[in-house]
């Protein structure tokens, strides 16, 4: 099994922050990564694709980069909307998901 | 427009057996891999396992090899995930997830929440 560590498991920032939140996989995966963003009570949805493609209709604040073993989820000025749960996923070989990060206001 | 629909919430005694649904429709259901991802209270979200209903290919996480079984009815364009003995600690919401890939997951049901409980 690939094991998916994210960090960090929380994370306090304000509005108009830059925020980074990175994945390790366990081995390499190339660029079979997603981010999904889950909020309290809802199913998650995703945000990026092949670990920096944008979803249709995901803003342009979120990007997505990495290969191999690390990746990275930025979100490059922080909205109210944007406080959730992100949690990282290798589809490479079978799916894991990364233990997730949460959003936190400052 | 793709839509996953599961069904409704469970509570069950340990050692009883169950299967929840999930219906999908606006898509050709033969082209399309069906997923289930656990999420226990309070906590992440796990992969499960996969089906192809085109020719029901399945695959399985090892960690849920063996505790549950993914299946498919074409004819209604349904899948299920059942257990034959449940456990308390299979208590969790349980959502299914669709993809044209067998990769990541554009398309996610409303989740089944599943309590078991003696």
């Amino acid at each position: 099994d690939i094991q998916m560590t994210q960090s960090p498991s929380t994370l306090s920032a304000s509005v108009g922050d830059r925020v980074t939140i990175t994945c390790r996989a366990s081995q390499s995966i190339s660029s079979w990564l997603a981010w999904y963003q889950q909020k309290p009570g809802k199913a998650p949805k995703v945000l990026i694709y092949k670990a920096s493609s944008l979803e249709s209709g995901v803003p342009s604040r979120f990007s997505g980069s990495g290969s191999g073993t690390e990746f990275t989820l930025t979100i490059s000025s922080l909205q109210p909307d944007d406080f959730a749960t992100y949690y990282c996923q290798q589809y490479n070989s079978h799916s894991t998901f990364g233990g997730g990060t949460k959003v936190e206001i400052k | 427009e793709v839509q996953l629909v599961q069904s409704g919430a469970e509570v069950k005694k340990p050692g009883e057996s169950l299967k929840i649904s999930c219906k999908g429709s606006g898509y050709s259901f033969t082209s399309f891999w069906i997923g289930w991802v656990r999420q226990m209270p309070g906590k992440g979200l796990e992969w499960m396992g996969t089906i192809y209903p085109g020719d029901s290919d399945t695959r399985y996480s090892p960690s849920f090899q063996g505790q549950v079984t993914i299946s498919v009815d074409k004819s209604i364009s349904t899948a299920y995930l059942q257990w034959s003995s449940l456990k308390a600690s299979d208590s969790a919401i349980f959502y299914c997830v669709g993809s044209y890939s067998s990769g990541w997951y554009r398309y996610w049901g409303q989740g089944t929440l599943v309590i078991v409980s003696s």
